[in-house]
């Protein structure tokens, strides 16, 4: 089964600065995926970006990117210019949809 | 609106006393998920069903049980309530070979 690792229990970031969110996977998988949920204050989750181990370039989604590096077996969430509401949780999840721990982000004006 | 749907949205119950959550989606999916998520912690898997009629253990099965009698419904039950398993649960949902989970809004459980 796989195990996510989320190191960061709270992080700041200026707004309109860019910050990144580690996420490390432990898997003997060959094939397997990465997600990255939001959770706001008001309770939902929120699919962010998905990143497959067989492709070949980062995942992107407007202001989200993923940083995945197989040999370090991480994909972290990079949110470029960050805004006040991207203040949330985030969560990272293996292909089984196993939650990592979260880290809480908050934007500061 | 299509989506995961969860019934009831807030419960209080007893020590000891029983109680069914009910997840319903409209969606056709395949594969569906039982998460309980405690207060500043992660979503932990309780059940999951790839199928109607299946169901398997996640990572903190103990205490609960659930049914995937029909394909759009999946029915976490827990027979005797501890406080320990006041938390918010979350269901969701995906279809096979997609890479997206829908999840519903929440059910929050207190136990006293």
């Amino acid at each position: 089964a796989q195990k996510i690792t989320q190191t960061q229990p709270g992080m700041f970031v200026q707004e309109k600065e860019a910050v990144t969110l580690d996420c490390t996977y432990d898997t003997s998988d060959q094939s397997y995926g990465l997600f990255w949920y939001k959770q706001p204050s008001s309770g939902e989750m929120i699919f962010l970006i998905y990143q497959g181990s067989y492709d070949e370039q980062n995942a992107t989604e407007g202001r989200y990117s993923l940083n995945f590096q197989k040999a370090r077996k991480s994909a972290n969430l990079v949110i470029s210019a960050s805004q006040l509401g991207d203040s949330a949780m985030y969560f990272c999840a293996g292909q089984n949809f196993v939650f990592g721990p979260g880290t809480r982000l908050s934007v500061l004006p | 609106n299509a989506g995961v749907t969860q019934t009831p949205k807030f419960r209080v119950l007893k020590t000891g006393q029983s109680m069914t959550l009910l997840c319903a989606q409209d969606m056709n999916h395949e594969y569906m998920y039982w998460y309980r998520q405690d207060p500043g912690m992660g979503l932990r898997l309780i059940h999951y069903s790839v199928g109607e009629g299946t169901t398997a253990k996640g990572e903190v099965p103990d205490g609960y049980n659930v049914s995937r009698l029909k394909k759009q419904n999946f029915l976490l039950g827990l027979e005797s309530a501890a406080p320990s398993q006041t938390s918010v649960y979350f269901c969701a949902s995906l279809l096979a070979g997609a890479n997206v989970l829908t999840f519903g809004a929440g059910s929050r459980l207190t136990v006293l």
